[in-house]
């Protein structure tokens, strides 16, 4: 099994340009969540997923969109990208059978100028 | 709410001695705790987790950890740090909202030197 896996590793982007950061789960997981890593302030829920065709808002969801259209995989996306999103991006992905356990993706990171 | 504070955001230790990371939470239910491991440039691992049956939790690695209720804490310790334990150490909370979600603390950089 891949476990979690995200696409890109590394991308740079200019202020006001999109993109979709991609996660893939093979472990049938229910939960999907996307997180922005920034030095000194751990993990921060942008956005997560209970299930197939459902996304909820976490802590930090301005400028950020998501979609899950398919049990597997969660797709983050940036409309206009600004230099405040500069961050590590990193998918996990959990399920109720495993109390509060989540399983990380290897991260993407984002450097917006 | 809930949330968690990891007092000292770095810590130094030399090798062969005792790694103690301090997590402290704050939740309005009983919690699950958890602690995270993170190498550099890579995704979070599981070290451990607390799950509401043993206090004392033993982990990967050699680490462990100790839910004290009356203290609110959960410290991540290991008798005898290896050069190989350096990395940032991630405490988390359950979330009262549901859904696996977990609330993390700041993180806590370990550098071991020789």
């Amino acid at each position: 099994n891949a476990g979690v896996t995200q696409t890109p590793k590394f991308r740079v982007l200019k202020t006001g340009q999109s993109m979709t950061l991609l996660c893939a789960q093979d472990m049938n997981h229910e939960y999907m969540y996307w997180y922005r890593q920034d030095p000194g302030m751990g993990l921060r829920l942008i956005h997560y997923s209970v299930g197939e065709g459902t996304t909820a808002k976490g802590e930090v969801p301005d400028g950020y969109n998501v979609s899950r259209l398919k049990k597997q995989n969660f797709l983050l996306g940036l409309e206009s990208a600004a230099p405040s999103q500069t961050s590590v991006y990193f998918c996990a992905s959990g399920w109720t059978g495993d109390r509060y356990e989540q399983y990380f993706g290897p991260g993407t990171r984002l450097t917006v100028t | 709410a809930q949330s968690v504070t990891q007092l000292g955001s770095h810590v130094s230790v030399s090798e062969g001695a005792l790694v103690l990371l301090r997590c402290n939470y704050s939740s309005s239910v009983p919690p699950y705790l958890f602690w995270y491991v993170q190498y550099p440039n890579q995704g979070l691992q599981l070290l451990l987790k607390y799950t509401s049956a043993a206090t004392l939790v033993k982990g990967i690695n050699g680490f462990e950890a100790e839910f004290k209720k009356s203290e609110t804490s959960f410290h991540l310790t290991k008798p005898s740090a290896h050069m190989s334990d350096a990395a940032e150490y991630f405490c988390a909370v359950s979330s009262s909202g549901g859904y696996n979600k977990l609330i993390f603390g700041a993180g806590t950089r370990l550098a071991v030197h020789p």
